[in-house]
């Protein structure tokens, strides 16, 4: 069957250090990859996408990693703050032009 | 968010009664869709539509129906309510002319409680 996993369901770091989020499909082909944050009482919002030859992207303090063949993307928040603190989710979007999500992964960063 | 509205907010109801949620939207985008977020089963399509023509079931349509009355508006209904179907709801828009990349833009989601 079809899944996307995201590491934890919850990760705390200290502020100043670089926060990994890890996403992971299986049974997918994704064309692009897309990470949202999800803050509470409000909708997702996109912060990056990533194509599927694309090896990294990076926005200001944002770098995400793509590998296919481990069917696993990685998303960085370096110098983290605590206005960096929310969920963060992963889409994976399909030839079908349709995005699946994951169950995300809520981040706090602790001053 | 303010681009795209959902109303209402929050909307507490009762077993078998019919409910509707409207989403409204200022984007032009063509593409609408409907979701609903539980605690860790993520964001799951109830339904989408790419034109004002057009509709299509996503994951979990079961117990759902939708209408696009225009390009701008696009209405959930829960023609029977059920208690699990409490969960948060969420509109999304897509613009097509970014080809194929389907870039999300959310509302503010509305919280249903089905007693």
């Amino acid at each position: 069957s079809q899944k996307i996993e995201q590491n934890s369901e919850a990760l705390n770091i200290q502020e100043g250090k670089t926060a990994t989020l890890t996403c992971n499909y299986t049974n997918y082909s994704p064309a692009y990859l897309q990470w949202y944050r999800q803050d509470p009482g409000r909708g997702p919002v996109f912060l990056l996408l990533i194509r599927e030859n694309e090896k990294e992207k990076r926005k200001e303090r944002l770098k995400v990693t793509f590998d296919t063949t481990l069917k696993q993307s990685l998303f960085h928040i370096t110098a983290s703050q605590p206005a960096d603190s929310a969920t963060y989710l992963c889409a994976l979007q399909t030839g079908a032009n349709n995005l699946f999500f994951g169950t995300g992964t809520r981040l706090t960063v602790i001053p | 968010d303010a681009d795209v509205t959902q109303t209402p907010r929050n909307r507490i109801t009762k077993t078998g009664k019919r409910i509707m949620l409207e989403c409204s939207q200022t984007k032009g985008h063509d593409r609408m869709y409907w979701y609903r977020q539980d605690p860790g089963l993520g964001l799951r399509l109830i339904y989408y539509s790419f034109d004002v023509k057009d509709i299509n079931k996503g994951e979990i349509s079961d117990g759902y129906s939708v209408s696009r009355q225009a390009q701008a508006k696009f209405s959930l209904s829960l023609e029977s309510a059920i208690p699990n179907q409490t969960a948060l709801y969420f509109c999304a828009t897509s613009d097509p002319t970014s080809g194929s990349i389907e870039t999300q833009y959310f509302g503010p989601g509305t919280r249903l409680l089905v007693l």
